[in-house]
């Protein structure tokens, strides 16, 4: 496509619940970023990918988030046994290269929101 | 932790003034600086990627500064307009992937 596209733009899910969000980076991009940013915040860096590769997963702040993208195109991001400070928007972003060099072309992003 | 800061958090402008924001990061480490502006309803798009000490970046009305060695850049905007009400989000890219971002400067240009 011609962007990144990311889905669904807004989930509601009960605290415990499970969640699936989708990016689709653009075609031919070699790096995906997944960044998580609460209100008043920047966006803060949760996980990168080079291709198919997790090379750094350093920014997920717990083993219920996991994040996966196994043919090196679209990649999903889960959260497990969703928390109320999950609640935050969720910004998916690639680029055609994996250094800080190039510029990020992110989604919408998706808002999602633990009653 | 890493400290990047950006001033102010919001200004209002009157159409037709020029601006001018600021986003200060670490000065060790330093491998690139972006800019985002993020329309509300929309997403970041970049507006420009430094990564030369003095580096001067311009797009049309906007441009942008780099002074690596004291960790400072600065964002202006020449001849305000509506269009150009944003978030302007700077990011400091420290390690080869990695990119810390600020928590942005809310620009309001009034008509």
């Amino acid at each position: 496509g011609a962007g990144v596209s990311q889905s669904p733009r807004y989930k509601v899910a009960k605290r415990g619940q499970d969640v699936a969000l989708r990016c689709d980076p653009i075609s031919g991009h070699v790096s995906l970023f997944w960044y998580q940013q609460a209100l008043g915040q920047g966006p803060e860096f949760l996980t990168y990918f080079q291709n198919e590769a997790q090379l750094d997963k350093s920014g997920l702040p717990s083993d219920r988030f996991f994040a996966e993208r196994p043919e090196g195109s679209v990649s999903t991001l889960k959260i497990q046994r969703t928390q109320q400070e999950d609640s935050a928007v969720y910004l998916c972003a690639s680029s055609s290269h994996g250094t800080v060099n190039q510029p990020q072309h992110f989604g919408d992003g998706t808002r999602l929101s633990i009653l | 932790i890493l400290n990047v800061e950006q001033s102010p958090q919001s200004l209002h402008v009157q159409e037709g003034d020029s601006t001018n924001f600021t986003c200060s990061f670490p000065s060790s480490n330093f491998y690139a600086l972006h800019w985002y502006r993020w329309e509300t309803a929309k997403s970041p798009e970049a507006l420009f990627v430094m990564t030369l000490n003095g580096d001067e970046k311009k797009k049309g009305q906007i441009s942008a500064t780099l002074n690596t060695k004291e960790g400072y850049s600065y964002l202006y905007i020449k001849g305000s307009q509506p269009e150009d009400s944003a978030t302007y989000l700077c990011a400091f890219g420290m390690g080869a992937n990695n990119l810390f971002f600020g928590t942005g400067t809310r620009l309001t240009v009034i008509p």
